[in-house]
């Protein structure tokens, strides 16, 4: 049962614009969200994370929006560059699971110039 | 020092051999966990230390044995592996113990074949 979901599992955007990159959860429980990015052949790189009592979190050109009430979480990265093409997984804990992230099943960006 | 690392980088390793994946933190994090990813799948979790005790065991087959010698070294021992184990294997780390939500922070990853 995948309880964390990418449904997108490829995206294209042009040099400059907006990537928005999709999560779907259906554990109500999770309280904590985080987006990692991954190169071929590299290990996971941290992005950015939330909490579930907060709806939006930035740092820099990637903002991550949580929607409780859906079980979605989006992450938004303006302007895209072309360093940014990856796979970017969104990743699931829930407090007193001994950190066990629940992992999505990525989304691979490509930012074309 | 600001990551985690991970050595060999690559591992070609025959089914009736034994070797040791290594990975090293100097960050001062109380916990380490190792990962296995397959292709096109997303990182599966297969052992967690806490504070250099073992907390999580995810059901994984005795032929991979985790060790934690000290809070900044995690080694995984491999014996008679199978070659369905060939994989990307991940080391992380995160600064609080693991009842705790925080991020975890991946090494690059050892890329093992087993003929």
């Amino acid at each position: 049962d995948q309880q964390v979901k990418q449904n997108s599992p490829s995206l294209s955007v042009q040099e400059g614009r907006i990537s928005i990159l999709n999560c779907d959860y259906t554990n109500s429980m999770f309280d904590y969200f985080l987006w990692y990015k991954k190169y071929p052949a590299e290990g996971p790189t941290f992005l950015i994370s939330i909490s579930s009592i907060k709806d939006k979190n930035e740092d820099g050109r990637f903002t991550v929006f949580l929607n409780k009430s859906a079980k979605h979480l989006s992450l938004h990265i303006v302007p895209s560059q072309p360093g940014d093409s990856a796979v970017y997984f969104c990743a699931a804990l829930l407090t007193g699971t001994a950190s066990k992230l629940t992992f999505g099943t990525g989304t691979r960006l490509q930012v074309t110039l | 020092d600001t990551e985690v690392t991970q050595t060999p980088k690559h591992l070609v390793m025959g089914m009736t051999n034994k070797k040791s994946l290594k990975c090293e933190q100097h960050m001062g994090h109380r916990a380490m966990y190792w990962y296995k990813q397959k292709a096109k799948k997303p990182p599966e979790l297969m052992f967690v230390y806490s504070y250099e005790k073992l907390s999580i065991n995810e059901s994984v087959p005795s032929r991979f044995s985790p060790e934690c010698p000290n809070s900044s070294l995690l080694n995984l021992h491999l014996h008679a592996l199978q070659p369905e184990d060939s994989a990307l294997y991940l080391c992380a780390s995160s600064l609080k113990g693991v009842y705790v939500n925080n991020e975890q922070f991946f090494g690059p990853g050892t890329r093992l074949t087993v003929l």
